[in-house]
C-alpha cells in the first residue's frame, strides 16, 4: 500500500541554524501538509499546500517557516533560525483530488531536536 | 475550539469490542467524520470516516446517530496492537484537521 515517506526520522540541529524536512507524499495525491507534535500535546496544524501554493496555514506557521515541492516528488518544509521551541515530531500528510473528503494519509515524521 | 468531545481514556478487555463514542453536536451538514488513531509517537493512522451512513472496512466500524450529533467507533475485537490515542475529528472549513486530546485506549490482556 503507497505511503508518506519522512527523513531524515531524528534531526539534530543546533538553535539558530536552518533545517529542511523532507516527504515523498503518495505518488497521486494532489493535496500536502505539515503538523507538528511538541511532546505530550495535541498534533497542530501548520500548513497545507495545493496546486503550487499555499492554500491554508495556520499562527504556527510565520515568517520562520516555508514550504516548497520543488519536484514532482517531494515537499519540504524548512525552518530559518531554529528556536528550542521548535522541537517537535513534525508530520507530512497527503490527499487525493477526489474532493474534500478524501481522507489525509500521515507519514510517520520527523523528531526536531533543537540544542 | 474543540469541535469534538471525546473521554480521555478508556480500557478494553483483548478479543472484546472496543466501543469509542464521539460527541460532536456542532457539525454541520456537509462535514465528515474522521477516526485516525495514534500509536506512540508515530504518525496518525487513518481508520474509517462516515458522514451519515454507517461504516465499515476492515479495521473498524463508524456508527454516526441519525441527528449526526454523536458516533461511535467500534474495534469488534481489540488486539494489544490497538492500544493507541483514537481521535475523532470532524473536517472544518478550510482542509485542516483539528486534533484534540482524543482518547487514550488501553487493551488489556
Amino acid at each position: 500500500e503507497p505511503e508518506v515517506t519522512q527523513t531524515p526520522s531524528h534531526q539534530v540541529t543546533q538553535m539558530g541554524q536552518e533545517v529542511i524536512l523532507r516527504c515523498v507524499p503518495i505518488s497521486n495525491h494532489l493535496y500536502f501538509y505539515w503538523y507538528r507534535q511538541i511532546l505530550g500535546q495535541k498534533v497542530e496544524f501548520l500548513v497545507s499546500f495545493y496546486n503550487n501554493e499555499i492554500s491554508e496555514k495556520s499562527e504556527i506557521f510565520d515568517d520562520q517557516f516555508s514550504v516548497e515541492r520543488p519536484d514532482g516528488s517531494n515537499f519540504t518544509l524548512k525552518i530559518r533560525s531554529t528556536k528550542l521551541e521548535d522541537s517537535a515530531m513534525y508530520f507530512c500528510a497527503s490527499r487525493g483530488g477526489q474532493g474534500r473528503v478524501q481522507p489525509q494519509h500521515f507519514g510517520d515524521g520527523t523528531r526536531l531536536s533543537i540544542l | 475550539d474543540a469541535k469534538t468531545t471525546q473521554p480521555p481514556s478508556m480500557d478494553c478487555a483483548e478479543g472484546r469490542a472496543a466501543n469509542l463514542p464521539c460527541n460532536h453536536s456542532t457539525i454541520s451538514g456537509n462535514e465528515y467524520v474522521y477516526w485516525y488513531r495514534q500509536i506512540h509517537s508515530q504518525g496518525p493512522q487513518y481508520i474509517i470516516h462516515g458522514l451519515k451512513n454507517n461504516e465499515t472496512n476492515e479495521m473498524a466500524s463508524l456508527i454516526i446517530t441519525e441527528d449526526r450529533k454523536s458516533s461511535t467507533l467500534i474495534l469488534p475485537h481489540a488486539t494489544l496492537r490497538d492500544t493507541a490515542v483514537y481521535y475523532c475529528i470532524v473536517l472544518l472549513a478550510g482542509n485542516q484537521f483539528y486534533f484534540g486530546t482524543g482518547t487514550s485506549l488501553t487493551v488489556i490482556p
